[in-house]
């Protein structure tokens, strides 16, 4: 599930099993990071975020992980459910002036029964 | 009860007019933001305004005139649309300017369709 930013890559995974979705940054400067879920027809909605003092956090069901040394996140879904199915973003936070929110190029999560 | 509604949801027009997109939002933030998200799905910040000041303007066209008469209100108005133009367009809001808490909020998005 690495998003290169040229296609949409997808990651299939079958109900009940968990998903791991990667993603890479650009900016070493940036200190927060957040995953993003859009699904279909509707805009993005908040998942959950961290920032670059830590580097594990926890939510419902939900882990993102961040390596600073290699500039990667992930974002673990534990027990995957159909409801899960959607295209997830990674967002970096560009810091200087006016912060602005920078997203990466999305990863398609596929449950299948 | 929606916190950052668009208007239209879904507009198709010939190369060359000019169209509007509406956006409004009921949660108080003081930040305002249209993003651009084309077929592959990749979302690209546009513009950015707080209370009622444009902050951000990336490298858009001028065709493209953003504009905020409240910090409730942010609409995008485009001229002499072109092909290109044919996107998903998503406006958002955030408590803080630059959204430094990370949540966004987005509405369902205006599909721009230019024949």
């Amino acid at each position: 599930g690495e998003s290169v930013g040229l296609h949409l890559p997808t990651l299939s995974v079958q109900e009940g099993d968990n998903s791991i979705i990667n993603c890479a940054y650009s900016n070493s400067a940036s200190d927060y990071f957040i995953w993003y879920k859009q699904e279909s027809g509707k805009g993005p909605q908040f998942i959950i975020d961290i920032r670059s003092n830590m580097d594990k956090r926890q939510g419902q069901r939900v882990t993102v992980l961040l390596n600073k040394t290699v500039k990667h996140l992930s974002l673990q879904i534990a027990a995957t459910q159909p409801g899960d199915s959607a295209v997830y973003f990674c967002a970096e936070l560009f810091s200087g002036g006016y912060n602005k929110l920078i997203f990466g190029a999305g990863t398609r999560l596929a449950v299948h029964p | 009860d929606t916190a950052v509604s668009q208007t239209p949801k879904y507009l198709v027009t010939q190369m060359g007019n000019d169209k509007s997109i509406k956006c409004e939002q009921n949660l108080g933030h003081d930040t305002m933001y249209w993003y651009k998200q084309d077929s592959k799905k990749f979302l690209k910040i546009m513009f950015s305004y707080n209370n009622k000041e444009l902050i951000i303007n990336e490298t858009v066209p001028n065709r493209f005139s953003p504009k905020s008469p409240d910090k409730a209100h942010l609409n995008l108005h485009i001229n002499s649309l072109e092909l290109g133009d044919s996107a998903v367009y998503f406006c958002a809001s955030s408590r803080i300017a630059g959204g430094n808490t990370g949540e966004l909020f987005f509405g369902e998005g205006s599909r721009l369709t230019v024949l």
